[in-house]
């Protein structure tokens, strides 16, 4: 298994610019999201999709569109890029939408390196 | 709303024990999470709580108190490796929704 893998590893773009973020995982994991990750500020939602078909917003979605046409792929789309939007971004998937007993982790990939000037 | 807190850094020395708090206030609870960073790389799990106590795992343990709002995670033997950020992490009461602290920056000197 490759896990969860990004694309691409390091991305710079200009203001006003759009891009996809890849995401893709091969555990057929039903639960997917996109985090961001600034200094001093630990990770944060962006959206998350509990099976194909299905999306939602997190905390900060602002600016990001996603969608799920297949349980492996789970791209973010940048509409348009703004210099508040550098960061590093992390894709993650876990087994179940939750549960008591267990603790279903999310399994996290490399992270995108975004830069936007 | 959700609120998570933990210490910004802290140090400790090759082979001593160190103790990482959290602190948390979310609007519901279906467990709590540790995960490790290393610098430039992804976060990996390292321990999951869901009921009141202690969980072990080697050299790491995690410790919780549902009705305190609060969670140690606990490293013993420290080793240059450890050196990294840690993350603590709650599930809220539906879906598997994360929400993660800042984190801990943990230096360990020789």
């Amino acid at each position: 298994n490759a896990g969860v893998t990004q694309t691409p590893k390091f991305q710079v773009l200009k203001t006003g610019q759009s891009m996809t973020l890849q995401c893709a995982q091969d555990m057929n994991h039903e639960y997917m999201s996109w985090y961001r990750q600034d200094p001093g500020m630990g990770l944060r939602l962006i959206h998350y999709s509990v099976g194909a078909g299905i999306t939602d917003q997190g905390e900060v979605p602002n600016g990001y569109n996603v969608s799920r046409s297949t349980t492996e792929d789970f791209p973010l789309r940048l509409l348009s890029a703004a210099p508040s939007q550098t960061s590093v971004y992390f894709c993650a998937s876990s087994p179940r939408r939750g549960g008591r007993k267990y603790a279903y982790e999310q399994y996290f990939g490399p992270g995108t390196r975004l830069t936007v000037t | 709303g959700q609120n998570i807190d933990q210490p910004t850094e802290m140090t400790a020395t090759e082979g001593a024990i160190v103790q990482i708090n959290c602190t948390y206030q979310t609007s519901g609870f279906n467990g709590l999470f540790w995960y490790q960073q290393h610098a430039g790389e992804a976060p990996t799990f390292l321990s999951y709580n869901v009921l009141d106590g202690l969980e072990e795992k080697g050299r790491f343990s995690s410790f919780l108190s549902r009705s305190k709002g609060y969670s140690y995670l606990l490293l013993k033997e420290l080793q240059m490796k450890d050196s990294a950020s840690y993350l603590c992490a709650v599930r809220g009461e539906y879906g598997n929704k994360l929400v993660f602290g800042a984190g801990t920056i943990l230096r360990v000197k020789s």
